[in-house]
């Protein structure tokens, strides 16, 4: 089954804890990307990737970092998260980046962070 | 600086009725406009999408409709079922960035 899955799904933590989210997908997509979705702001892209070892900041990266060393995973990392990063995240794929195939084809069903 | 804005934030339609998102950008340079459908728990999902160069397409019982000068474009739901309920966002596309709107709760009554 073609998906993208997101691990923990839920997560309190404290500030300053340093903590990884892991995204992986079994489509071969080379595009990923990650989002986080606050009530009233809709989604709004932190970082994406357009294939291994390529990624780029999206509009909200403060705060935040990835990697792409393999092609299935984009994993988000957040250093010293604080209050301000609690969110709901999502991650997505799509076979590639460009004209109309940015839209990402497939989300994760998300991971909801709690900063204490 | 929201480049997307969609409205309304919340919607109520009868079933049977035509429930009609809209959204507005600003960046010209965006090139593809995708609508996406969420359930609760669930990520978003593409639903249906448009290039500039079009001004209407339709899939099944949801068309887009697209006034490119107006710099707008929204979503028509027609003979809206309970099963549409859920959050529609909007989004617009420029190279490998994707800038959604703020969403749009719809809830369709029996």
């Amino acid at each position: 089954e073609a998906q993208v899955t997101q691990n923990p799904r839920y997560l309190i933590t404290v500030t300053g804890k340093k903590l990884t989210v892991t995204c992986s997908q079994n489509m071969n997509h080379e595009y990923m990307s990650w989002y986080r979705q606050d009530p009233g702001l809709g989604l709004r892209q932190i970082y994406y990737s357009m294939n291994v070892e390529v990624t780029d900041k999206g509009d909200v990266p403060e705060g935040y970092k990835v990697s792409r060393k393999e092609k299935r995973n984009f994993p988000l990392i957040l250093e010293s998260p604080s209050p301000n990063q609690t969110s709901l995240y999502f991650c997505a794929s799509s076979l590639s980046g460009g004209q109309g195939a940015a839209q990402p084809q497939h989300f994760g069903d998300g991971t909801r962070l709690s900063i204490l | 600086q929201q480049q997307v804005k969609q409205s309304p934030q919340s919607l109520i339609v009868q079933k049977g009725g035509i429930s009609i998102i809209n959204c507005a950008y600003e960046n010209t340079a965006f090139d593809y406009f995708p609508w996406y459908q969420q359930f609760p728990g669930k990520g978003p999902a593409l639903l249906i999408a448009i290039r500039p160069d079009v001004s209407e397409k339709k899939e099944g019982r949801f068309t887009i409709s697209f006034n490119k000068s107006a710099k707008q474009f929204s979503l028509h739901i027609m003979d809206s079922q309970p099963g549409d309920s859920a959050t529609y966002f909007c989004a617009a596309s420029r190279r490998a960035e994707l800038i959604f709107g703020q969403g749009t709760t719809l809830q369709v009554k029996p």
